[in-house]
């Protein structure tokens, strides 16, 4: 079954204890991104890669960290938490053919809780 | 930069009623435009899409046409129903910046038998 997969589903932690949250695509798609959901706010973008070793920046990055290193996963990385991080984050990927934007696929989410 | 404004919600309906969201956009290239479709617990999933302007997408009941006019991509369905209770994203990508993507706030609809 073409999936994204994303671990873990929900999370507590506290402040400043590093974690990571895996995001796992089995379509080979090139694109993958991250994005929070927060009331009110929609989506909003972290990052995002076009290809192994291609990341690039969204709309609110500061915090957060990516590494694509294979071309399937795409991990999200907060190196010391604040409560302000505290949301629903979801990881996508798309195919990527040079001209066109095709539609993404997204994973269940992950419900990270900060305090 | 690029936007997306949604028609603000939440909106609630009867069953069999007319579903309207309305959707705007600003963008600095030729963007594809989308619908997707949130259940309760879920991730998103495409609803569906146009690529280029006058383009009509639909599914499972729902249309929404690439006006490039109005700058507008809103969201139809004639006679929704309990099933069709969700949270709607409009989002579009644009080809010369794909890697970058916009999503407006979300429009909760409920539908009540």
């Amino acid at each position: 079954e073409a999936q994204v997969t994303q671990n873990p589903r929900y999370l507590i932690t506290v402040t400043g204890k590093k974690l990571t949250v895996t995001c796992s695509q089995n379509m080979n798609h090139e694109y993958m991104s991250w994005y929070r959901q927060d009331p009110g706010l929609g989506l909003r973008q972290i990052y995002y890669s076009m290809n192994v070793e291609v990341t690039d920046k969204g709309d609110v990055p500061e915090g957060y960290k990516v590494s694509r290193k294979e071309k399937r996963n795409f991990p999200l990385i907060l190196e010391s938490p604040s409560p302000n991080q505290t949301s629903l984050y979801f990881c996508a990927s798309s195919p990527w053919t040079s001209g066109r934007a095709d539609e993404q696929y997204f994973g269940p989410g992950t419900r990270l809780t900060v305090t | 930069g690029d936007s997306v404004t949604q028609m603000e919600g939440p909106v609630t309906l009867s069953e069999e009623a007319f579903l309207t969201i309305n959707c705007t956009y600003t963008a600095t290239g030729y963007p594809s435009l989308f619908w997707y479709v949130q259940y309760p617990g879920e991730g998103l999933q495409l609803l569906l899409k146009a690529t280029k302007a006058d383009d009509k997408g639909s599914n499972k009941g729902f249309e929404a046409t690439y006006r490039k006019e109005t700058t507008s991509f809103h969201l139809e369905k004639g006679s929704v129903q309990v099933s069709d209770s969700a949270v709607y994203f409009c989002a579009l990508r644009t080809n010369t910046n794909a890697g970058k993507s916009t999503f407006g706030d979300g429009t909760t609809l409920t539908v009540k038998p």
